[in-house]
């Protein structure tokens, strides 16, 4: 299928290596954030989220780092795979609202 | 669990021609959201449902586009007349604490 992202920002990485990639978010108010992966052809897939109560959350091989003094928002993902070669999507919600608000998003590219 | 269904996946229409796409949520899932994805651009947020209730449309283009989610389960988005520039995938997605997405119209204007 036709791919997502043809001029989005790319991160090229070593299979095996860690992959970092980062969001500025826009809205100091939000207080919700989630990552998303997205494949050609298929819609965004819930990775991980964040409340902004929080500065760090993990999952399955997967970190999420919230700075809220900065607006920024990064995810980590230990030991790169080649399923994991997609364009991710970081979004935040406003609070009071149940609105995602999509950031820009990366390429990231698994060399075997 | 079955995910959010849409249809049809692919479309193509001419230009001044109407299409309609149509979405199952995840069952019980209150919340439904209609986004337009153009290439090379995040998901942006075209209307947003509570139940059968409105919560936010203030980025529909609401002289072209439409949407309705009779009964608070299934919902319709419907593009009249198209435009060139409304190529682009349609996505579905709801939510009861997580969204969940659909996988998407990809709509074609010639």
């Amino acid at each position: 299928g036709e791919s997502v992202g043809l001029h989005l920002p790319t991160l090229s990485v070593q299979e095996g290596d860690n992959s970092i990639i980062n969001c500025a978010y826009s809205n100091s108010a939000s207080d919700y954030f989630i990552w998303y992966k997205q494949e050609s052809g298929k819609g965004p897939q819930f990775i991980i989220d964040i409340r902004s109560n929080m500065d760090k959350r993990q999952g399955q091989r997967v970190t999420v780092l919230l700075n809220k003094t900065v607006k920024h928002l990064s995810l980590q993902i230990a030991a790169t795979q080649p399923g994991d070669s997609a364009v991710y999507f970081c979004a935040e919600t406003p609070i009071g609202t149940y609105k995602y608000i999509f950031g820009t998003g990366t390429r990231l590219k698994v060399l075997a | 669990e079955a995910g959010v269904a849409q249809s049809p996946r692919y479309k193509i229409i001419e230009k001044r021609q109407s299409v309609a796409f149509w979405c199952n949520p995840i069952s019980g899932h209150a919340t439904l959201y209609w986004y337009q994805q153009i290439l090379g651009q995040g998901p942006k947020l075209l209307i947003q449902f509570q139940n059968n209730g409105v919560v936010d449309d203030s980025q529909l283009p609401k002289d072209r586009f439409s949407a309705e989610r009779l009964k608070g389960v299934d919902s319709t988005l419907k593009i009249q007349p198209a435009k060139l520039e409304d190529s682009a995938v349609y996505l579905c997605a709801s939510s009861l604490s997580s969204q969940y997405f659909g996988p998407g119209t990809r709509l074609t204007v010639t």
